[in-house]
């Protein structure tokens, strides 16, 4: 398996525009998870999605920030407009269950907003 | 909802010597406590876990240790190797619920 993908692994935007990070987790794992990265916060915890469906979205920032899940297969988090302060790793992770197994985290998406 | 208190943030070790990390949790019902390892520009890692019906765990030089009643788990790691600087996050979580993370603790191995 090729684990949990991400991209792009690097994103630079300019204040007010739409952000688009993607995910595709591991076959057959029913939970996903989005996590955003900072040296001040570390791992925070934005959405989680158990058989693509959102069960927890309380972390997520403000309503500029969206989290979709259409199939098993495949993940968008948006951010519009962003701002400077959104700048972070965005870290998605997939799970066969929440509780008894391991996340798996893919590489990231590194985002940095001028 | 779930709090993770992790200590300290930074710990430099001599190489050989040990490392201690300890953290804190606030829900009691919680029931599942991972450790990650997170490499410098790396992804975070599974390196060991445990659940709440045991006291210890251990996997070559690295263990971890949970006390229920005080609410506070460990990670030890023995002698301590230039591969294990890095960023330890100790997490927690209830059944099938969301894995909440500590802030990270960076250990410095010294040559």
């Amino acid at each position: 398996d090729a684990g949990v993908i991400q991209s792009p692994r690097h994103e630079v935007t300019e204040m007010g525009q739409e952000v688009t990070l993607r995910c595709k987790p591991i076959s057959g794992h029913d939970y996903l998870f989005w996590y955003r990265q900072t040296m001040m916060r570390g791992l925070e915890l934005l959405i989680y999605f158990n058989n693509n469906v959102p069960i927890d979205d309380s972390g997520m920032p403000e309503d500029r920030f969206s989290a979709k899940m259409p199939n098993a297969s495949f993940s968008t988090l948006k951010i519009q407009p962003s701002e400077p302060r959104d700048s972070a790793v965005y870290f998605c992770a997939s799970s066969q269950t929440a509780r008894s197994s391991p996340l798996h985290f893919g590489n990231g998406t590194r985002l940095t907003v001028t | 909802g779930e709090n993770v208190e992790q200590h300290p943030s930074t710990l430099s070790v001599q190489e050989g010597d040990s490392a201690v990390i300890k953290c804190t949790y606030s829900d009691s019902a919680s029931n599942y406590f991972p450790w990650y390892k997170q490499e410098l520009g790396k992804r975070p890692q599974l390196i060991i876990d445990i659940r709440s019906n045991v006291g210890e765990k251990k996997d070559q030089r690295i263990a971890v240790t949970l006390n229920k009643t005080a609410k506070h788990f460990s990670l030890h790691i023995t002698e301590t190797q230039p591969e294990d600087s890095a960023v330890y996050f100790c997490a927690a979580s209830r059944a099938e619920d969301k894995i909440i993370f500590g802030k990270g603790t960076r250990l410095h191995i010294l040559p």
